[in-house]
């Protein structure tokens, strides 16, 4: 099946400093890729759909100049969570797609940020 | 409806016993719906997507019907054992994104 690798896993930093996470499909070119967030005991929630060698589509409420996406190839994508703060801590999880009509999603594992 | 909305939260049931939980969401703008199986620190785990009203899908013991006219789908597990505990996820694929609920968490007991 197709494999999504995510890092860090976990990652903790102090306020103020920025954070890259990377999200690589390992086996297959993606399409598209999606970065989530989940706030305890609620849904995953899109914050931005990115395409290789184009902007990222951020939803709304999303501060793109806080969260900077960057996809550099069909294999990786990168969020960084610049200038961090505590309500940023949260955990963060990607997706890969092949596109197509039923948009099967491949997920990494998750990054799970603590800004303190 | 106007979210996509999981039941139970949560689920506690004895190895060998059946079991199944709903997943309600929005009728319009349907694309698909996609059920998704997560262990606690892995990846979320595709494990059906359907399209059409009256589609079911089954993959060993589990299995999922779907009703797009009224917007919901039953994910069901026959004989649950201790491995099939995990949160499992649905996603209403309205146009180019995925809408999630908030899961039902099943743990099952030897």
């Amino acid at each position: 099946g197709a494999v999504v690798s995510q890092h860090p896993s976990r990652v903790i930093c102090k306020s103020g400093t920025s954070v890259k996470i990377e999200c690589r499909s390992l086996d297959f070119q993606a399409t598209t890729m999606f970065w989530y967030r989940q706030f305890p005991k609620q849904s995953l929630m899109l914050m931005a759909t990115s395409n290789e060698g184009s902007k990222a589509t951020y939803e709304q409420g999303v501060e793109k100049d806080k969260f900077l996406i960057n996809h550099a190839s069909l294999t990786l994508s990168t969020l960084t969570v610049t200038s961090a703060h505590p309500e940023d801590s949260s955990f963060y999880i990607c997706s890969a797609s092949l596109g197509g009509r039923k948009n099967i999603q491949y997920f990494g594992a998750g990054t799970r940020l603590s800004v303190l | 409806i106007l979210n996509v909305e999981q039941s139970p939260q949560s689920l506690h049931v004895q190895e060998g016993d059946s079991t199944n939980f709903t997943c309600s969401f929005p009728s319009s703008n349907f694309y698909a719906l996609h059920w998704y199986r997560w262990e606690t620190a892995k990846s979320p785990e595709a494990l059906f997507v359907m399209t059409l009203n009256g589609d079911e899908k089954k993959k060993g013991r589990i299995s999922a019907t779907l009703n797009t006219k009224e917007g919901y789908s039953y994910l069901y597990i026959k004989g649950s054992q201790p491995e099939d505990s995990a949160t499992y996820l649905c996603a209403h694929h309205n146009t180019d994104k995925l809408i999630f609920g908030t899961g039902t968490r099943l743990q099952v007991f030897p």
